[in-house]
């Protein structure tokens, strides 16, 4: 079965530090790719998306994210990180031109120390 | 409306009570998803809804689990006679796709949750 992996459970930075968090996912085929992000008491939001063109892209708050797809790789990096993106991160993939559900890594939680 | 609404945000029962849990999606959005988040596990795809009908409910635990759709717009999860292994957030989702006819990504959007405590 497919399945989507988030290397890291819980990551702690210190403000001003740079974020990589790994996603990798295992299918063969065309794929679009997400990252959402929770934020405490809050519900899942949509961070950024990937569906085909420049594997960079480049979403909300300062975080991008790479398509690497020899290694079935879709990294979220932010290159200074601030108090408030203390926030549990989520890496999602959709079978590629499929109508149907996405399938989440476990999550990464993130805590950023001012 | 603005976002997806989901109603009860909170619901406590007793175990082997029936509960619904009830999903308004973004107006026009023609997909809607069903999640379970639980600690532990993630999140779990539960039934996907394209209009009224489901193409795929291979995610539903058991047959405790139902969900229906309305009028292409709301929809409904019953949990019958609930376990304590149900307690976990149920969280809806919704995505425009070929609505009106044209070709849209599917980009899912999601509510608050409902959190369902089993006693």
């Amino acid at each position: 079965a497919q399945s989507v992996s988030q290397h890291n459970h819980h990551v702690i930075l210190s403000e001003a530090a740079s974020l990589e968090l790994g996603c990798n996912y295992s299918y063969g085929g065309t794929v679009n790719l997400f990252w959402y992000v929770q934020y405490p008491g809050q519900h899942l939001q949509l961070l950024l998306k990937y569906f085909s063109g420049d594997p960079l892209v480049k979403g909300i708050k300062g975080f991008e994210a790479e398509f690497i797809k020899s290694k079935f790789s879709f990294n979220l990096r932010k290159p200074s990180v601030q108090w408030s993106d203390t926030a549990e991160y989520f890496c999602a993939v959709n079978l590629g031109g499929s109508q149907g559900n996405l399938i989440f890594g476990k999550g990464t939680k993130l805590s950023v120390k001012p | 409306g603005a976002g997806v609404s989901q109603s009860p945000s909170n619901k406590v029962t007793e175990k082997g009570k029936d509960v619904e849990l009830r999903c308004d999606p973004i107006s026009g959005h023609t997909a809607l998803y069903w999640y379970r988040q639980s600690l532990g596990q993630g999140l779990e795809f539960l039934i996907y809804f394209q209009g009224n009908s489901a193409p795929d409910k291979s995610g539903l635990p058991s047959d405790r689990f139902s969900a229906e759709r309305t009028g292409g717009s709301v929809s409904t999860l019953t949990i019958q006679r609930t376990q304590q292994e149900d307690s976990a957030v149920y969280l809806c989702a919704s995505s425009l796709l070929g609505g009106g006819g044209r070709v849209a990504k599917n980009i899912q959007y999601f509510g608050a949750g409902t959190r369902l405590s089993v006693l």
